[in-house]
Parts: structure tokens; sequence; C-alpha cells
């Protein structure tokens, strides 16, 4: 069965910086784009960044594009979000999410999130 | 950018119907994909494309979408069914995904 499994998170003062890792397993990985998207405590889901299956395309939201950059390693099955210059505002629960196909569609299947704490 | 607006909450009694919107500018020309979300766990996919539904989701949820509104309805309500509904889109001008306000359903 498909399996993501979210690493990384933790407490980072501001503008620092911090990787998540998102472990894929139970499918091709190197056939599906894939996506974080990140929740602020008590607030709604907001997409983050979506990179295509093969790497050769990355979208940003606007609220991290610069900052943050999302990649892939196909071989080690594994999805990663490097963020830099945080801000408290980055504070969420990061997931990752696997698109149903690859690019311009929705989100089949999710980890269970890692949190990220950006405070002095 | 693209704004999907949804009704912060919706109350309903156990075995009436739910129905939660997604406002939208042209709306009906996307195609609108809804998620649930329980305390303190991630999202799960309950309708697709509109009004395709995910093996293993009930056939009790059902969606439609036209014009500048799409709805999650779920008829015959059941406790377990209370949860953070979010529509979400794929906005092909900015090459964006977007999720919607997010609407809390609460079963009486």
């Amino acid at each position: 069965q498909v399996q993501l499994v979210e690493s990384g998170g933790g407490v980072v003062q501001p503008g620092g910086s911090l990787r998540l890792s998102c472990a894929a397993s139970g499918f091709t990985f190197s056939s599906y784009g894939m996506h974080w998207v990140r929740q602020a405590p008590g607030k709604g889901l907001e997409w983050v960044a979506f990179i295509r299956y093969d790497g050769s395309n990355k979208y940003y939201a606007d609220s991290v594009k610069g900052r943050f950059t999302i990649s892939r390693d196909n071989s080690k099955n594994t999805l990663y979000l490097q963020m830099n210059s945080l801000r408290a505002e980055d504070t969420a629960v990061y997931y990752c999410a696997k698109s149903v196909h690859d690019y311009g569609d929705f989100f089949d299947y999710w980890g269970q999130g890692t949190l990220v704490t950006v405070s002095s | 950018s693209y704004v999907l607006t949804q009704p912060p909450s919706v109350s309903v009694a156990p075995g009436q119907t739910a129905r939660i919107t997604c406002g939208g500018n042209n709306i009906g020309s996307k195609s609108v994909h809804w998620y649930q979300q329980k305390p303190g766990q991630a999202p799960v996919l309950v309708v697709y494309d509109d009004s395709d539904r995910p093996s293993g989701i009930p056939e009790r949820f059902s969606g439609s979408n036209s014009g500048n509104t799409a709805t999650l309805t779920i008829s015959r309500v059941e406790a377990g069914d209370e949860a953070d509904y979010y529509c979400q889109v794929w906005d092909s001008s900015s090459d964006h995904y977007v999720f919607g306000t997010g609407t809390k359903v609460t079963v009486l």
C-alpha cells in the first residue's frame, strides 16, 4: 500500500533553514508528481510546492517562492523541501502528497505530516 | 490569484443531508476535488473530478459543479462524518493548486 513518511521537522529560529524529507513506498515513485502542502495551527490547507515526476518542472506558492526549494531523488524514492529564510508565518504541519497522475490534478495520498515551528 | 470561498461551518442532524458549497469565479469550468480532514489526521480525498468517488468512500458522498459554485453533498449524515472539508482546484493560469477556506461540519 502507498506510504508517505515525512521527517525533518523541528524548532528553528527566524531566518534559519530546515530540510524536510518524505520517504515514499508502495508505488512507482518516479512516475508521479509530488507536492508539499502545509497547515498552520488552527488554519486551513495551503499548497506549497509541486515537482513533476522527473523533476523537470517545479512550481511554488507565492508565499514561499525564492525561499523554498522542492526536489526529489527517484533512486531513493524520496521527496525533499529545503526551507531557507524561515519566518514565524511558516510555522505549520507540512504534508507531502502524491499527485494522482503528474500535473494539474489532485492529491490521492497524503503523509501524516511533520511539524515545523519557527520561533526565537 | 484564484480564490475559493466556503462557509466556515455547517451543522446537520444525524440522518439528514449536509451541503457544503465552494464558490469561485467560473468554477464550473474547472475540475473540483474535495478532502475530509478529521482532527489530528491528514486529509483524505472523498470526491474528485467534481463528482467521482475514490474506492472505499461511501456513496453517501457526492459532488456537483456548475457556474460559480461547486457542492459536496453528504447524505444520511453520520457522527463519523464530523470533520473539516476542503475543496481544491488547479488554476491553470498560474500553475497553482488552490484550496478552499474550509468548512467545519458539526453533527448535532
